[in-house]
């Protein structure tokens, strides 16, 4: 259980067009869905959070006029990164919260594989 | 401020010699302490959630153990399938959304 979907895996793209990702929770339900960009040997930046049926709440210094999200059900978020530049390129990586299964309320996030975005 | 420090950066061992990896943090209120683990090119792969100071949870050759400061990931007789960087997140009770607080990550490296 618990499985996360991402697609394409792998991405290149001409400077200025404009790219979608799709994350998918498969057999869960989320009504939380996070988006995080990770350079080589880095940990996780999250770059903002997604509701469903309600504005995505961006993270400090992530454009959100760049970095569009839509979370349209309660298992389908998209990210678009409009008119992409090489340094746009990096590896990302979505993540949908878990029910809250346990009694103290803990949210666990379980991730997708990532899609690597290259801008040329 | 929320943080979480991981250390060491990286562990090279040899196949069966067992260690220790360590994830300090400080939080305004703990909702849940979380281990994933991370291959290259790939996404994060949960491994454990621990709730409480003295908690204690295991998985084949990983036991994970938390403290009221700090947490320990502790592999037995690894093998180099082991090899893979380990992330370390908090919770704090303070998020509605359920952000995580990410550490930088330990790489470890295990040789046959």
């Amino acid at each position: 259980g618990a499985v996360v979907s991402q697609h394409p895996s792998w991405v290149i793209c001409k400077s200025g067009t404009s790219v979608k990702i799709e994350c998918r929770s498969l057999d869960f339900q989320a009504t939380t869905m996070f988006w995080y960009r990770q350079f080589p040997k880095q940990s996780l930046m999250l770059m903002a959070t997604s509701n469903e049926g309600s504005k995505a709440t961006y993270e400090q210094g992530v454009e959100k006029d760049k970095f569009l999200i839509n979370h349209a059900s309660l298992t389908l978020s998209t990210l678009t990164v409009t008119s992409a530049h090489p340094e746009d390129s990096s590896f990302y990586i979505c993540s949908a919260r878990g029910p809250s299964g346990r009694a103290l309320g803990s949210y666990e996030q379980y991730f997708g594989p990532g899609t690597r975005l290259t801008v040329t | 401020e929320d943080q979480v420090t991981q250390s060491p950066e990286a562990l090279r061992l040899q196949e069966g010699e067992s260690s220790s990896l360590n994830c300090s943090y400080t939080v305004s209120g703990l909702r849940g302490l979380f281990w994933y683990r991370q291959d290259p090119g790939k996404g994060p792969e949960f491994l454990f959630t621990l709730y409480s100071a003295g908690e204690e949870k295991e998985k084949e050759r990983l036991k994970a153990t938390l403290t009221k400061k700090e947490s320990f990931l502790h592999i037995t007789a690894p093998k180099p399938e082991d090899s893979a960087t380990y992330l370390c997140a908090v919770q704090a009770r303070s998020s509605n959304t359920g952000k995580l607080i990410f550490g930088q990550g330990t790489t470890l490296q295990v040789k046959p």
